[in-house]
């Protein structure tokens, strides 16, 4: 259980395109999803966290206007790289997570699980 | 940025216990220890997850300590396939991923 997919797995855009990453929850609903990026030796960096049907939250430095994130659904959430430039290419990655448990009037914690990733190259 | 302290690399003999320690010595009361691991080139995995209690699961043992700063995570009988880079994060929802140790696995 618990398997979150991603499409595409790789794409290549030239320069001033738009590429959509879609990401989905294939066995569960998530309430929440994150989108992180990941450059080629580094560790993953969280972009934004998405929740079902309101805005999506971006973190610090990240440009909204940018990295467009749809959650239409509990369990699919869209990731649109506008104008894309070389500097955009990277390793995007998701994550689902599961619904908090109420146990004991105390929620308890969820775990994320993540998508295989799709590489995206801009040349 | 990151707030636990992990050693870069370690090495392990294949059937071998691994024992990976983390530091999370600023750790918050309601923030548990999430253990992930990513395989060269894919989405990271989840291992375990534990609060103060150890934990065990199918995949891994996590021992934390009494005045939770540290834990380390085992694996009973390492293979070539758990190789890769292992995250430990203090955390409650969000995730802050870290450089992590990269594990090598030899045969």
């Amino acid at each position: 259980g618990a398997v979150v997919s991603q499409h595409p797995s790789w794409v290549i855009c030239k320069s001033g395109t738009s590429v959509k990453i879609e990401c989905r929850s294939l066995d569960f609903q998530a309430t929440t999803m994150f989108w992180y990026r990941q450059f080629p030796k580094q560790s993953l960096m969280l972009m934004a966290t998405s929740n079902e049907g309101s805005k999506a939250t971006y973190e610090q430095g990240v440009e909204k206007d940018k990295f467009l994130i749809n959650h239409a659904s509990l369990t699919l959430s869209t990731l649109t790289v506008t104008s894309a430039h070389p500097e955009d290419s990277s390793f995007y990655i998701c994550s689902a997570s599961l619904p908090f448990n109420l146990a004991g009037g105390v929620f308890d914690v969820y775990e994320q699980y993540f998508g295989p990733g799709t590489r995206l190259t801009v040349t | 940025d990151a707030k636990t302290t992990q050693p870069t690399s370690m090495d392990c003999a294949e059937g071998r216990a691994a024992n990976l320690p983390c530091n999370h010595s600023t750790i918050s009361g309601n923030e548990y220890v999430y253990w992930y691991r990513q395989i060269h080139s894919q989405g990271p995995q989840y291992i375990i997850h534990g609060l103060k209690n150890n934990e065990t699961n199918e995949m891994a043992s996590l021992i934390i300590t009494e005045d939770r700063k540290s834990s380390t995570l085992i694996l009973p009988h390492a293979t070539l396939r758990d190789t890769a880079v292992y995250y430990c994060i203090d955390s409650y929802g969000k995730l802050t991923f870290g450089q992590g140790t990269i594990l090598t696995v030899h045969p």
